[in-house]
């Protein structure tokens, strides 16, 4: 069964710092990886996928998450913190043969001090 | 182009009362899938629909709860009767396919406070 473990439910960075969200995934076959943002009272929106092609996964607003294997790891990051980062993210896992059913993380809470 | 459409965006209830959601998917996207999203977790998969076939309903409690997609567009989901812990965010997700690689396009949700 695939799972996901999102390392830290709350993490607080000041404006303008690196941002990271360690993600952890289980899986017995080869997976896609998803990041999602969620926004106050918002559906969730795509940050990035990995799916078996570059390991380094550049997405929107800035951010970028690099596949290892080897860790089993999906860590999101963003060199410089803006105060419109604040949000919940979630790291998600599916089995790249099946039809798309999204395990998703406990999620990341992410504040920005300014 | 329109996102993926859900009313009511809140709903208080008794418990015991009956209640129902709507989703209105993204024109053209004939995967629709229902979540639940419980207070500080993440969302989990309720059913998936391919068109108007149920093909993932595996984790949706039957006893009480129903979901419908006629015509293959909009869905009802519905809660009959609501208990205390059904009170979470119901999420409706559309993609263009099936495969893994089909982006899923979130609603905002219904927040759903069963007192």
């Amino acid at each position: 069964a695939q799972s996901v473990t999102q390392l830290g439910s709350h993490v607080s960075v000041s404006e303008g710092a690196l941002v990271l969200l360690r993600c952890n995934y289980s899986s017995s076959v080869p997976p896609y990886l998803f990041w999602y943002v969620q926004y106050p009272n918002q559906g969730l929106q795509l940050l990035l996928k990995y799916t078996s092609a570059a390991t380094l996964v550049k997405g929107i607003n800035g951010f970028e998450a690099e596949f290892k294997k080897s860790e089993t790891s999906f860590h999101l990051t963003k060199p410089s913190a803006h105060m419109s980062d604040a949000a919940e993210y979630f790291c998600a896992v599916t089995e790249i043969q099946g039809a798309q059913k999204l395990v998703f993380g406990q999620g990341t809470r992410l504040t920005i001090n300014p | 182009e329109a996102g993926v459409v859900q009313s009511p965006r809140y709903k208080i209830i008794e418990k015991k009362q009956p209640v129902a959601f709507w989703c209105n998917p993204i024109s053209g996207h004939n995967t629709l899938y229902w979540y639940r999203q419980n207070l500080g977790q993440g969302p989990e998969l309720l059913i998936r629909y391919e068109n108007e076939e149920a093909v993932d309903d595996s984790q949706l409690p039957k006893d009480r709860f129903s979901a419908e997609r006629l015509k293959g567009v909009d869905s009802t989901l519905k809660i009959q009767p609501a208990e205390l812990g059904d009170s979470a965010v119901y999420l409706c997700a559309s993609s263009l396919g099936t495969g893994s690689y089909n982006e899923q396009f979130f609603g905002p949700g219904t927040r759903l406070t069963v007192l």
